[in-house]
């Protein structure tokens, strides 16, 4: 079975651009979480869709950055205008809900954006 | 708000020495602890975790118990490897209801194990 996938692994973009990213989770999945580590720092948590609507974006910095989830399958990540502090890796991860019990998010490998 | 703490690196050790790594937690209610490891080139993974007091998780030689008294969850491992060389988050979650686990990681700490 195919993990959590993100494209692409690596950007570098110029300041003021725009740049899409794409979280494939795994097939089934409802939950899907966006997370961010920016300059060896924690990983802050930025947003959760519950299928195709957001759940909790109470970690999403600023309208420059918006995620969709058209369908409740893969997700994008759209950075617009693109700033130099939204240099970081980004992580994508799925879980699937249980109720009563923990259920692990799988993680996937990250896009490291550099923007310049 | 929540927040987990934990040291800074890099820790270099050589191979078969012990670990220990810290981490200390602040929660408001009683969350579940966890530890993830990103291999170089690889995504984050489950390395271990832990969802009451006094509860031990333990995968792979690694262990950590979660202490409420002092709200720790730190990181051991009798005798590392160079295979272990990676970097290790602790990280929290302040409940699983209905399935959705919200996570509050710390800064992760770097680990190279040497030969």
């Amino acid at each position: 079975e195919a993990g959590v996938t993100q494209f692409p692994s690596h950007s570098v973009i110029e300041k003021g651009q725009t740049v899409t990213l794409r979280c494939d989770p795994i097939s089934g999945h409802d939950n899907l979480y966006w997370y961010r580590r920016v300059m060896g720092k924690e990983i802050k948590f930025l947003l959760h869709f519950v299928k195709e609507s957001k759940q909790d974006e109470s970690g999403m910095p600023n309208n420059r950055f918006l995620a969709e989830r058209t369908g409740g399958t893969y997700s994008t990540l759209k950075v617009q205008p693109a700033e130099l502090e939204d240099s970081g890796v980004y992580f994508c991860a799925s879980s699937q809900p249980k109720q009563g019990s923990n259920t692990e998010a799988f993680f996937g490998q990250g896009t490291r954006l550099t923007v310049v | 708000g929540d927040s987990v703490t934990q040291m800074e690196g890099p820790v270099t050790l050589s191979e078969e020495a012990f670990l220990t790594i810290n981490c200390t937690y602040t929660a408001t209610g009683y969350p579940s602890l966890f530890w993830y490891v990103q291999y170089p080139g690889e995504g984050l993974q489950l390395l271990l975790k832990a969802t009451k007091a006094d509860d031990k998780g333990s995968n792979k030689g690694f262990e950590a118990t979660y202490r409420k008294e002092t709200t720790s969850f730190h990181l051991e491992k009798g005798s590392v490897q160079v295979s272990d060389s990676a970097v290790y988050f602790c990280a929290l979650s302040d409940g699983f209801s209905g399935g959705y686990n919200k996570l509050i990681f710390g800064a992760g700490t770097r680990l190279a194990v040497h030969p």
